[in-house]
């Protein structure tokens, strides 16, 4: 169990860029989440894979978020456009499908800043 | 929709000082409760869980316990360390739907002092 793994750690950006993040989740999980966290708040969940197929996503997710899981296995999440306020810890998580709701496991998340 | 509510922090205590972090929430179904912990400069980490009414988590000295009738699932510690201090996220899943995703309240953070 190597964990989940995001990166970049950090992102700067000017105003109406695209970024692009990438999240790596623990091997044999196939649910995996996207949640973005603020100064002071708890995360709020954005999307959600069960394998490759994307089968929720929040409000929150504007037509500037998009977020893949081609294979199964890595996600990325772009923000085309960004805006100030994107600037936030974009989290993911993964955890095992099954009836005893498996705990998700978090990766250290990706902070983005947008000048 | 579904929804938890923490107390506001900072919550300061003195090193081997009692704990309480309370944490209600409002869900149809039959959620799944937890506790996160968020140490400075980490990522969040389970504390602990509980899947049905009554079931009590634990976990490192903290106890939580599911209570149906109060919708309530508070955070205790009999003696909190300085290596306690980190952000306490309560959070439930399962409420509506089945898509294991969880739901935070905005979490407290929890300061302990020599």
């Amino acid at each position: 169990d190597t964990g989940v793994s995001q990166d970049p750690r950090h992102k700067i950006t000017k105003r109406g860029q695209n970024v692009t993040f990438r999240c790596d989740p623990i091997s044999e999980h196939n649910r995996l989440y996207w949640y973005r966290q603020t100064l002071g708040q708890g995360p709020e969940f954005l999307t959600y894979f069960q394998n490759e197929a994307q089968l929720e996503k929040s409000r929150l997710l504007s037509d500037r978020f998009s977020a893949e899981r081609p294979k199964g296995s890595f996600s990325t999440l772009e923000i085309q456009r960004t805006e100030q306020g994107d600037s936030a810890m974009y989290l993911c998580a993964s955890a095992k499908s099954g009836a005893d709701n498996s705990p998700l496991h978090f990766g250290n998340g990706t902070r983005l800043t947008v000048t | 929709g579904d929804s938890v509510t923490q107390m506001e922090g900072p919550v300061t205590l003195s090193e081997e000082a009692f704990l309480t972090i309370n944490c209600t929430y409002t869900a149809t179904g039959y959620p799944s409760l937890f506790w996160y912990v968020q140490y400075p400069g980490e990522g969040l980490q389970l504390l602990l869980k509980a899947t049905k009414a009554d079931d009590k988590g634990s976990n490192k000295g903290f106890e939580a316990t599911y209570r149906k009738e109060t919708t309530s699932f508070h955070l205790e510690k009999g003696s909190v360390q300085v290596s306690d201090s980190a952000v306490y996220f309560c959070a439930l899943s399962g409420g509506s739907g089945n898509t294991g995703k969880l739901i935070f309240g905005q979490g407290t953070t929890l300061q302990v002092k020599p």
